[in-house]
């Protein structure tokens, strides 16, 4: 099936650091990335959907300026949180979605960030 | 807002046994339906869907069925093995650029 890498895995960082997580579609081409969160035996919330040339699309709640997102081609989005601190902490996992695919998305690895 | 949910967090079956697992959601514009299995600090990974035009679908020992007049769905395991053991969360897809919405899950134990 699809791969969807995702890194660093885990980052440790102090607060008030930025942090850049990359996800990266491997063998297929991505017009739209996923951004998600997921807090202790919670589900995943979505964070933003990002398009590949455009502005990310951020779902209510969640601070654009604190997450930085970043989709400069078909394979590559990237994650930033800026200014990080401890309540940023948190899984935070991409997906990809195949355009050739319309159904399925896959799923990055996760990254655990933790803001010390 | 849950517009999808898993009333049940955890599920214990024996191995060899039927696992069941539920789920629930609220609009009835979703189109499509997927099961998505996760492990401790790993990303989700597919396991089988289900489009609103049809009622079951089947892919070895999984078998989701879908009941739109109830708005109601469920993964059928059969037989369970331990391996199984893992987050299995129900996932729907809205209609906007393919989102996903998420329910909470349900934490899979299959025990020898």
């Amino acid at each position: 099936g699809a791969v969807v890498s995702q890194h660093p895995s885990r980052v440790i960082c102090k607060s008030g650091t930025s942090v850049k997580i990359e996800c990266r579609s491997l063998d297929f081409q991505a017009t739209t990335m996923f951004w998600y969160r997921q807090f202790p035996k919670q589900s995943l919330m979505l964070m933003a959907t990002s398009n590949e040339g455009s502005k990310a699309t951020y779902e209510q709640g969640v601070e654009k300026d604190k997450f930085l997102i970043n989709h400069a081609s078909l394979t590559l989005s990237t994650l930033t949180v800026t200014s990080a601190h401890p309540e940023d902490s948190s899984f935070y996992i991409c997906s990809a979605r195949d355009i050739l695919r319309n159904t399925e998305a896959f799923f990055g690895q996760g990254t655990r960030l933790t803001v010390v | 807002d849950q517009q999808v949910k898993q009333n049940s967090p955890s599920l214990s079956v024996q191995e060899g046994r039927i696992s069941i697992l539920n789920c629930d959601y609220t609009n009835s514009m979703f189109d499509y339906f997927l099961w998505y299995k996760k492990y401790p600090a790993e990303g989700p990974t597919f396991l089988i869907s289900i489009s609103s035009i049809k009622d079951k679908n089947e892919d070895g020992r999984f078998t989701v069925f879908l009941n739109k007049s109830a708005k109601h769905l469920s993964l059928h395991i059969v037989p369970s093995q331990p391996g199984d053991s893992a987050v299995y969360f129900c996932v729907v897809r809205g209609s906007t650029l393919g989102r996903l919405y998420f329910g909470r899950g349900t934490q899979l134990t299959v025990w020898p």
